[in-house]
């Protein structure tokens, strides 16, 4: 079946120090891949997306993001994190005309 | 300006009870969806409207049912609300169907069903 897994379910990290979540999936074909955020009470964001070519996406608010074939990831980077990066973050896959979305996992950020 | 808005932000209600969810989006996007997020935070797609035609229907009761007056809006009314129906629901939008386009999210809708 096809899937899209987050092996992390809730991270903390320091103020400054880099972060990086997880994200595999699991489809026949090079889906198309997204990386959204969602903070505290609202609504997703999209952070990133990729289609095809570079590998390395970057995106919004300094996260970027590498797809590895070989792996099937596409794992989420920020070199330094803020208080504000704080919120729950979704990978998630396109097929079709949907979205399939990862459970999400949770950052919290520490002083 | 709100991209995409939805009304109410919160809803309580009583098991049984019908009550509707409003969405609106100002992006002039051609596409809208629901989404549900339930308590695990687990977020699974509804429906598609493209250009008020249904273009999604996943495996949903029929207790909800989608409506959509015009491009703008996306009206999601669920009839005889059971204590499952729970969770946070989610509109969004895009320019056009396409797994490619940017969905835009508004800020969930939050329902208890008591």
């Amino acid at each position: 079946a096809q899937s899209v897994t987050q092996p992390d379910i809730h991270i903390t990290v320091s103020e400054g120090a880099s972060l990086e979540l997880r994200c595999n999936y699991s489809y026949g074909a090079t889906p198309y891949l997204f990386w959204y955020v969602q903070s505290p009470g609202q609504g997703l964001q999209l952070l990133l997306k990729y289609f095809s070519g570079d590998t390395l996406v970057q995106g919004i608010k300094g996260f970027e993001a590498e797809f590895k074939r070989s792996q099937s990831s596409f794992n989420l980077r920020k070199p330094s994190v803020h208080w504000s990066d704080a919120a729950e973050y979704f990978c998630a896959v396109g097929l079709d005309y949907k979205l399939s979305f990862g459970a999400g996992t949770t950052v919290t950020v520490r002083a | 300006d709100t991209a995409v808005s939805q009304t109410p932000k919160y809803l309580v209600t009583q098991m049984g009870n019908d009550k509707s969810i409003k969405c609106e989006q100002n992006l002039g996007h051609d596409t809208m969806y629901w989404y549900k997020q339930d308590s695990k935070k687990f977020l699974k797609i509804m429906f598609s409207y493209n250009n008020k035609e249904l273009i999604i229907n996943e495996t949903v009761p029929n207790r909800f049912s989608p409506k959509s007056p015009d491009k703008a809006h996306l009206n999601l009314h669920i009839n005889s609300l059971e204590l499952g129906d729970s969770a946070v629901y989610f509109c969004a939008s895009s320019q056009v169907p396409g797994i490619q386009e940017t969905q835009y999210f508004g800020p969930g809708t939050r329902l208890l069903v008591l």
